[in-house]
Parts: C-alpha cells; structure tokens; sequence
C-alpha cells in the first residue's frame, strides 16, 4: 500500500511569485487537507477537498486555492507569495467511510517551501 | 472554537525515564484526540488516538487517556529510549459535515539522552 507523496521535495521561491506544490493521496481514500506549518509551530489547517470540491477553510487568504482530481490527488497553489509563505506544507489524506481509521488522516512528507 | 494547548518548552530526559506530555483542549461538540510525533525532517506520524470519553489510546509504550472532565489527553511513557526523541503533537477533531479537519498544539520538542 503506497502511502502519501508530496512534491517537489523543496522549493525556492522570490516574493510575488506563484507556486503549485502537489499530492497523491493514499490508496482507498477520497479526502485530502492541507496544512502549512511554519517553522516551531503547530500545522495549521489551509482547506480540504472532498469529491473534487472544496470542504471547508482554516482562516487563509484566496490567494491560498486547491484543486482535487477524479483519481484524488491534489494540488495546492499559492499566488504573490510573501516572504511569511516560507512553510513545511503537509497533504494529509482520510479514509472512505468509518471502520478502525474512522475519522484518521495520514500525512505526506511535506513539501518544504522558502519565500525570498 | 475549538484549541488545543500543551505544556510550553522542550523535555529533556534520560533515557527510561519516566515521560509525560501535558494537553489540554477546547471543544464544542465530542470531538476525537489525537497524539502524532515527527521525526526530523519527516511529515507526521499517528501515534494514537481516543474518540470517546475515557477511552484509552496506547501504542509503541505510548498511553494516552481520553478525559472530559478536564478537558486533557496527557501522553505517558514509562520507560523512554533515545529513538523516542522528536516533536510530539496533540490534536483534535470534531467532525462537522464531514470535514475531519484536524486543530493543532504546538508541539513539545522531546529529547533522550543515552
């Protein structure tokens, strides 16, 4: 069983630039979150994809969009990126429906992102 | 909203030393708790969970128990070794119209010395 992959493994960015940083989720499930973690902190909840659509938003600008596919996978882009965009962003995927990882997500590595 | 809080600074400790992690949490509703560890430079890992009140998580040694009367998941291990030294994080989730998403604490640094 493939678990979750994320990529690029890290990325340099310039100020006002736009990146596209991308996830598979793992085999058998059909949500995926998105998470920034600034350096020190906690993961902070960016948005998860349900079905293709958007299923909930933690408290970021639109210039923070995704996109989910038919086969799951995602992307997440960020548009005039700002030096504070310099972040580890996890992808993290659910299950379909319940059973002994009810209500899990499983995380990817991360993609490593700095802003300069 | 919903929040988690964990005892602030790093835990430094010798190895199979006794360790506690504290947590505590703010929710509306019933919502699941969660314990994840990252290893440096890797993304998280499930470590254990509780979904309900008085449940009991427990892997690799690590214990966990669900209380709601004050509000806390505190992580416990009885013996500790230096491959347990990384970032602990405790989380919750409370499901509203599906989405699972998951609030945060800040984390606790853990280190064992051999």
């Amino acid at each position: 069983e493939t678990g979750v992959t994320q990529s690029p493994t890290h990325l340099i960015k310039t100020r006002g630039q736009q990146v596209t940083l991308r996830c598979s989720s793992q085999s058998g499930h059909n949500t995926v979150s998105w998470y920034q973690q600034a350096l020190g902190q906690g993961p902070q909840f960016i948005f998860q994809y349900y079905r293709e659509e958007e299923n909930g938003r933690g408290n970021f600008p639109p210039r923070f969009s995704g996109l989910q596919f038919p086969n799951y996978s995602s992307e997440l882009n960020v548009n005039a990126l700002e030096l504070d965009d310099s972040a580890l962003y996890l992808c993290a995927s659910s299950p379909i429906g319940g059973g002994a990882h009810y209500n899990e997500q499983f995380f990817g590595p991360g993609t490593r992102l700095t802003v300069l | 909203g919903n929040s988690v809080t964990q005892m602030e600074g790093p835990v430094t400790l010798s190895e199979e030393a006794f360790l506690t992690i504290n947590c505590t949490y703010t929710a509306t509703g019933y919502p699941s708790l969660f314990w994840y560890v990252q290893y440096p430079g890797e993304g998280l890992q499930l470590l254990l969970k509780a979904t309900k009140a008085d449940d009991k998580g427990s892997n690799k040694g690590f214990e966990a128990t669900y209380r709601k009367e004050t509000t806390s998941f505190h992580l416990e291990k009885g013996s500790v070794q230096v491959s347990d030294s990384a970032v602990y994080f405790c989380a919750l989730s409370v499901p509203i119209y599906g989405n699972n998403r998951l609030a945060f604490g800040k984390g606790n640094q853990v280190v064992v010395i051999p």
